[in-house]
């Protein structure tokens, strides 16, 4: 079946470390993939998507590139900031029989960082 | 509003009493999703609704759970006989157009059964 494992944390760096999330996947098909974040006290939000091998999701100064050959999508940010405390959640999607698509998440990752 | 809008933000309720969670989508957002969260997992899939039909209710984990949506706009989720493994946070979520386009989540609802 569909799964997504991703980094246990806690994650602890300080202000301007490199932050890499490792996220691996199992899928069948072509799935797109996803990164959502958890601020504290908010909802989920998508914070980058990649929809086929290679493509490289980005925004915020986040990065993550569809790795089909490793089955991964590793988030990457090269100086992280205290606002990107947070827990992040990989999740995949696929297309199932009846046209639709459901997301499949990882168990999320939490990041503190401090000054 | 311009986003998903969950009602309420938290529900405290004693074991036994039936609860109902509401979630209005996105206007046009004609796919419609609910999620359950608990505390330190990650969310597990409870249902899906592409307009007023429901074609994917595999992830309800028992029979006292129950989802409907009205009007391809507003949805409730209806939990009866409450039992202590049901406190969680509820997320919903909307979608408009292609099944890769991306979920769009509301805050949840925070439900605590005593």
């Amino acid at each position: 079946g569909n799964s997504v494992t991703q980094m246990e944390g806690p994650v602890t760096l300080s202000e301007e470390a490199f932050l890499t999330i490792n996220c691996t996947y199992t899928a069948t098909g072509y799935p797109s993939l996803f990164w959502y974040v958890q601020y504290p006290g908010e909802g989920l939000q998508l914070l980058l998507k990649a929809t086929k091998a290679d493509d490289k999701g980005s925004n915020k100064g986040f990065e993550a590139t569809y790795r089909k050959e490793t089955t991964s999508f590793h988030l990457e940010k090269g100086s992280v900031q205290v606002s990107d405390s947070a827990v992040y959640f990989c999740a995949l999607t696929t297309l199932l029989s009846g046209g639709y698509n459901k997301l499949i998440f990882g168990a999320g990752t939490r990041l503190a960082v401090h000054p | 509003g311009a986003g998903v809008s969950q009602s309420p933000s938290n529900k405290v309720t004693e074991k036994g009493k039936d609860v109902e969670l509401r979630c209005d989508p996105i206007s046009g957002h004609t796919a419609l999703y609910w999620y359950r969260q608990r505390l330190g997992q990650g969310l597990e899939f409870l249902i899906y609704f592409q307009g007023n039909s429901a074609p994917d209710k595999s992830g309800l984990p028992s029979d006292r759970f129950s989802a409907e949506r009205t009007g391809e706009s507003v949805s409730t989720l209806t939990i009866q006989r409450t039992q202590q493994e049901d406190s969680a946070v509820y997320l919903c979520a909307s979608r408009y157009g292609q099944p890769d386009q991306p979920q769009h989540f509301g805050d949840g609802t925070r439900l605590s059964i005593l």
